[in-house]
C-alpha cells in the first residue's frame, strides 16, 4: 500500500505560466516533507523541503504547500521555464527526518512548453 | 566541493551473481543511506549507516547488506542477483538532518 501518492504520472505547462504538482500521503505520522527533482541519467536533486509545523514555504520560484487535515500537499513553479522539465519526486519522513527512511510517491513528469 | 560520487556508472550481471556497489558521501556528511529505482518507480529505502552501522533497514531480504569505512564511504552488496534486482541503485548522504543529497546512481542490469 503506497504511503506517498503523486496521482499525475505527468503534467505539461506552458514557458511563464504555473506549475502546480500534487502529493497525497495515508501515514498522519509523517511529519516532514521534501520535494526532488530528477532529470534522466541523474540522481534526485533536492529542491526544498516543510515541516509539519508551517503550512508554506517558499524558496525563489518554488513555494510548497502543506494541508494536514487533507494529507496533500503540493509543489508550485512560478513562473515554470523550460528547464524545469524533469520528474518530480515527492518524499515523507516521520520523526522530523531523524529517521533515515524517506518514502517517495512514483513521481510526476513535468514538461515545460516554450 | 564534491557531491555525492558513485561507481561504477553501468554494470550488468547474471543471475546468482554478486555485485559490490560503492559511494562516497558529499563532503562533511557521516550518514548513507541507499535507495533502489525500479523503472517507473520512486526511490525505496533500502538502509542507513551511520557511524559503521546499519542504523535502520527498509523491506529488503539479507541479500542485501551494506558497510561504513571510517572515511564515511559506504557498500552496498547484494548476492544472488535475481533479474528483480535489476534497477538504478541511489546513494545518499546526509548530516544532522533529514536532507539527503543524492548521487547519480549506479544502473544495474542482471541477465
Amino acid at each position: 500500500d503506497q504511503q506517498v501518492k503523486q496521482n499525475s504520472p505527468s503534467l505539461s505547462v506552458q514557458e511563464g505560466r504555473i506549475s502546480i504538482l500534487n502529493c497525497d500521503y495515508t501515514n498522519s505520522m509523517f511529519d516532514y516533507f521534501l520535494w526532488y527533482k530528477k532529470y534522466p541519467a541523474e540522481g534526485p536533486t533536492f529542491l526544498i523541503s516543510i515541516s509539519s509545523i508551517k503550512d508554506k514555504n517558499e524558496d525563489g520560484r518554488f513555494t510548497v504547500f502543506l494541508n494536514k487535515s487533507a494529507k496533500h500537499l503540493s509543489l508550485h513553479i512560478v513562473p515554470s521555464q523550460p528547464g524545469d522539465s524533469a520528474v518530480y519526486f515527492c518524499a515523507a519522513s516521520e520523526d522530523g527526518g531523524s529517521q533515515g527512511n524517506l518514502i517517495f510517491g512514483k513521481g510526476t513528469k513535468l514538461s515545460v512548453k516554450p | 566541493d564534491a557531491g555525492v560520487t558513485q561507481s561504477p556508472t553501468h554494470l550488468i550481471k547474471t543471475r546468482g551473481q554478486q555485485v559490490t556497489l560503492r559511494c562516497s558521501p558529499k563532503s562533511g556528511h557521516d550518514t548513507v543511506s541507499w535507495y533502489q529505482q525500479a523503472l517507473g518507480q520512486g526511490p525505496q529505502f533500502i538502509f542507513q549507516y551511520y557511524e559503521e552501522e546499519e542504523r535502520q533497514r527498509g523491506n529488503f531480504p539479507d541479500r542485501f547488506s551494506g558497510h561504513q569505512f571510517p572515511n564515511y564511504s559506504s557498500e552496498l552488496n547484494v548476492n544472488a542477483l535475481l533479474l528483480g534486482d535489476s534497477a538504478l541503485y541511489l546513494c545518499a548522504s546526509s548530516s544532522f538532518g533529514v536532507t539527503q543529497y543524492f548521487g547519480p546512481g549506479t544502473r544495474l542490469l542482471v541477465l
